[in-house]
Parts: structure tokens; sequence; C-alpha cells
């Protein structure tokens, strides 16, 4: 049993430049999300999903967009990549939103 | 805004001792509370959650919710080298929208 997988572990861009962090999670659960971690800081929310189809922002939204076309994937994708987005993205699942288990997160920089 | 306050430490305890960890929110709505640990570079681990006021044990673990204070603590008793980490407080509301975390505390534990 895998949990939640996320891809890739590292990644380097340049400014501008976008991309897609994945986040998978085979425990079939209904609710998935998104976070960012700065250093020295804790996990903000940056979106959310209820259930295939479902997504809603949480409170760092700009700069990000998400999509649920399955209940067992929830990618982040980033347009026009800027230094402020670096960070690490932690993706996590929950069957009935709490608690919430955690991948081992995406380290971002972009330079 | 829903806030979550913790002293950033540096927290150091001496080996065998109890470390204590303190969490205050500012939702008087939150309903339930959970206790975190990363470890340097790695994702948030669950160790404790609480819905309800008191106590609740788990091995060396305690949680003590207090919400007409609006403050958490988790106690470790019996400390060890390998409880050194950061130790990340959160809440929610109840809903489906995530939890508000705070920025954490570093816990040394010297042998």
């Amino acid at each position: 049993n895998a949990g939640v997988t996320q891809t890739p572990k590292f990644r380097i861009l340049k400014i501008g430049q976008s991309m897609t962090l994945q986040c998978a999670q085979d425990m079939n659960h209904n609710y998935m999300y998104w976070y960012r971690q700065d250093p020295g800081m804790g996990l903000k929310l940056i979106y959310y999903s209820v259930g295939a189809g479902i997504t809603d922002k949480g409170e760092v939204p700009n700069g990000y967009n998400v999509s649920r076309s399955t209940t067992e994937d929830f990618p982040l994708r980033l347009e026009l990549a800027a230094p402020s987005q670096t960070s690490v993205y932690f993706c996590a699942s929950s069957p009935n939103s709490e608690p919430q288990h955690f991948g081992d997160g995406t380290r971002l920089s972009i330079l | 805004q829903k806030e979550v306050e913790q002293n950033s430490g540096p927290l150091s305890v001496p080996e065998g001792a109890i470390a204590s960890l303190n969490c205050t929110y500012s939702d008087r709505g939150s309903q339930s509370f959970f206790w975190y640990r990363q470890y340097s570079g790695k994702s948030p681990e669950l160790i404790m959650f609480i819905y309800s006021n008191g106590d609740k044990e788990d091995g060396r673990f305690t949680a003590q919710l207090n919400k007409a204070s609006q403050y958490v603590s988790l106690l470790i008793r019996d400390s060890q080298p390998s409880d050194s980490a950061t130790y990340l407080c959160a809440v929610s509301g109840g809903g489906a929208d995530g939890l508000t975390f705070g920025k954490g505390t570093h816990l040394i534990i010297q042998p």
C-alpha cells in the first residue's frame, strides 16, 4: 500500500516556466489537499477537493490551478512560475476530511 | 482569518524528562485538534488528535484540550533523543476545508 505518492521529489524551474506536481493516493480517499510549507513556517492550504470533479480554493491559491478527474489523482499546476513559489509542496488525503495523511513532498525552487 | 500560535523554540529538554508543547487558536468554532511531528526534510506525521475537552493519552503522548481557553497542549513523557523534531499544531473547523497549522515548535531532547 503506497499511501500518498508525490512526484517529482525535487525540481528546479526558471521564472516563467510552468509545471505540474503530481499526487496520487491508493486509499480510495475522497478528500485531497495541497499545502505549501515555506522555511520555518507551518503549512498553508492551496487547494482542496472533496471528490472527483469538485475543487475549491484554500488560503493561498493565486498562481496555481488544480483538477480532480479521478478519485486517485489530484495534480497541482503552476503557471508562469515566480520566485515566491519556491517552497515545499505537500499533498494529503483523508477519508472524511480529517485526519490527513501526507505524501513525502516536492521541493521546488524557482530561479 | 483563523490563526494557530506556537512558540517556535527551540525547546530543549533533558532525556527522560517531560516535554510540554503548547498551542493556542483563534477560532472558537474549531472542532478538531491535531499534533503532527515533522523531522527535518520529511513530511508531517500525525501523532495525536483530540476532539473533546480534557486529556487523551496514547503511549508516551498526552494531548490536552481546553476549548474555553482555546488552548491545546502535547506532553511527551520519558523524552527520547528520537523525539527531537518540529511539532506542528493544527486545528479544523470540522468541515472539508483543510487544517490550519501553526508554525511549529522545534523540540530538542538532550542526551
